[in-house]
């Protein structure tokens, strides 16, 4: 069975930074890219970031780049979303998202962790 | 950036009723649009891929149609179940992007 669990949330004051987490299994990890999407209180969705299975390509919403970094550890099946200079706009459910056949088809979703900046 | 237009925001329909949802992209964006579906507190799960492809162990009462910035879902027969918000999303560009979504209520 196919799983992605995130963790890592918590609350962290504006211009700080967080490290979020999320370790997959049932799968061939290296096969495919995972996608960071996210949900504030109340909202839609928004997608942030994707990473290829390999790690060597990476994408970004404008809304975060220059202060999101996407990697991956392909030894220990687990994908990271490095965030710095964090503000309040940032405050949302931040889930893992596998891609499909194609990285823009998320098949397989985590149950998201809570990331709350404080200003 | 591609914007994804839903419509309507919200609906209420009675169990067995068709309901469609229609979303419009701002550009052609081919056949690659995906149909969400999440329930409260719960993550998004999808249902269509690339515009009509039902993805594996969803009821066959949910499908989906269109191409280029046109496109529709639709639930044949509504269920109870099927309460929620439904999103669009467009993955043909970065950054992909997603509709507002669509709120499902049953009457």
């Amino acid at each position: 069975e196919v799983q992605v669990l995130e963790s890592g949330g918590g609350l962290v004051q504006a211009g700080g930074s967080l490290r979020l987490s999320c370790a997959a299994s049932g799968f061939t990890f290296t096969s495919y890219a995972i996608n960071w999407v996210r949900q504030a209180p109340g909202k839609g969705l928004e997608w942030v970031s994707v990473i290829s299975g390999s790690g060597g390509s990476t994408n970004y919403a404008d809304s975060v780049k220059g202060r999101f970094t996407i990697s991956r550890d392909n030894s220990k099946n687990t994908l990271y979303l490095q965030m710095n200079s964090l503000r309040a706009e940032d405050t949302a459910v931040y889930y893992c998202a596998k891609g499909s056949y194609s990285s823009g088809i998320f098949d397989s979703w985590g149950q998201g962790t809570l990331v709350t900046v404080s200003s | 950036d591609i914007q994804m237009t839903q419509s309507p925001s919200s609906l209420s329909a009675y169990v067995g009723d068709r309901v469609t949802i229609t979303c419009q992209a701002s550009q052609d964006i081919r056949k690659y649009l995906n149909w969400y579906q999440q329930k409260p507190g719960k993550a998004p799960k999808v249902l269509i891929y690339d515009a009509s492809n039902l993805e594996t162990g969803v009821p066959s009462r949910f499908s989906g149609s269109g191409s280029g910035t046109d496109f529709t879902f639709t639930i044949s027969r509504l269920q109870p179940e099927d309460i929620g918000t439904y999103y669009c999303q467009q993955y043909d560009n970065f950054p992909y992007t997603f509709g507002q979504g669509t709120k499902l209520e049953i009457k």
